[in-house]
């Protein structure tokens, strides 16, 4: 079936370093991605989106790449600030569309000052 | 536009209680979904609806019921709690239309005892 496996966390970093979130996918067919953030205490906000191979989504100083050969969508930020401290999920959509997500089992990041 | 809410925000139950979490969105959306959040599992899908009186199962559905009278709202209820349903409750909405954004509300916090 339909799955995403991302990277264990805890993940810990100080200001200004480089932060990559690896995640991978089984889908049949072509899904759509996503990066979502869940901030201390609120619900999930989409970060950033990718709907066919080789798009690349972008958002905050957030990227992702779909990656199909590779079948993967790692997020990646060249410098994280405090503010980026949050719990970060990969999902992607079984019908194309952002509906029935299928969701990873989350990564939590903080970094500190 | 208040986007998605929900009530109550926290909650606790004694086993065998019923209750309802309530769901409302102000963006006239078709779709709406109910995720649970338990720690190590990510988001899991319990019910969906594409449109007002159209309801399916997602992938943990055992113990939840749904209905959809109107296109606003979209009332999760339990039936009998029971100590398995101890989770944080998510709903979600989207326009259904292709890849657009899923929007989450807050979120309610469930402890059934």
């Amino acid at each position: 079936g339909n799955s995403v496996t991302q990277m264990e966390g805890p993940v810990t970093l100080s200001e200004e370093a480089f932060l990559t979130i690896n995640c991978t996918y089984t889908a049949t067919g072509y899904p759509s991605l996503f990066w979502y953030v869940q901030y201390p205490g609120e619900g999930l906000q989409l970060l950033l989106k990718a709907t066919k191979a080789d798009d690349k989504g972008s958002n905050k100083g957030f990227e992702a790449t779909y990656r199909k050969e590779t079948t993967s969508f790692h997020l990646e930020k060249g410098s994280v600030q405090v503010s980026d401290s949050a719990v970060y999920f990969c999902a992607l959509s079984k019908q194309g569309g952002s509906e029935k997500l299928v969701f990873g089992k989350g990564t939590k990041l903080t970094v500190n000052p | 536009n208040a986007g998605v809410t929900q009530t109550p925000k926290f909650q606790v139950l004694k086993t065998g209680q019923s209750m309802t979490l309530q769901c409302a969105q102000d963006m006239n959306h078709e779709y709406m979904s109910w995720y649970r959040q338990d720690p190590g599992m990510g988001l899991r899908l319990i019910h969906y609806s594409v449109g007002a009186g159209i309801t399916d199962q997602g992938e943990v559905p055992n113990g939840y019921n749904v209905s959809r009278s109107t296109t606003e709202d979209f009332p999760l209820r339990l039936l009998s709690a029971a100590p398995s349903q101890t989770s944080v409750y998510f709903c979600a909405s989207s326009s259904g239309q292709g890849t657009d954004t899923q929007y989450f509300g807050p979120g309610t916090r469930l402890t059934v005892l």
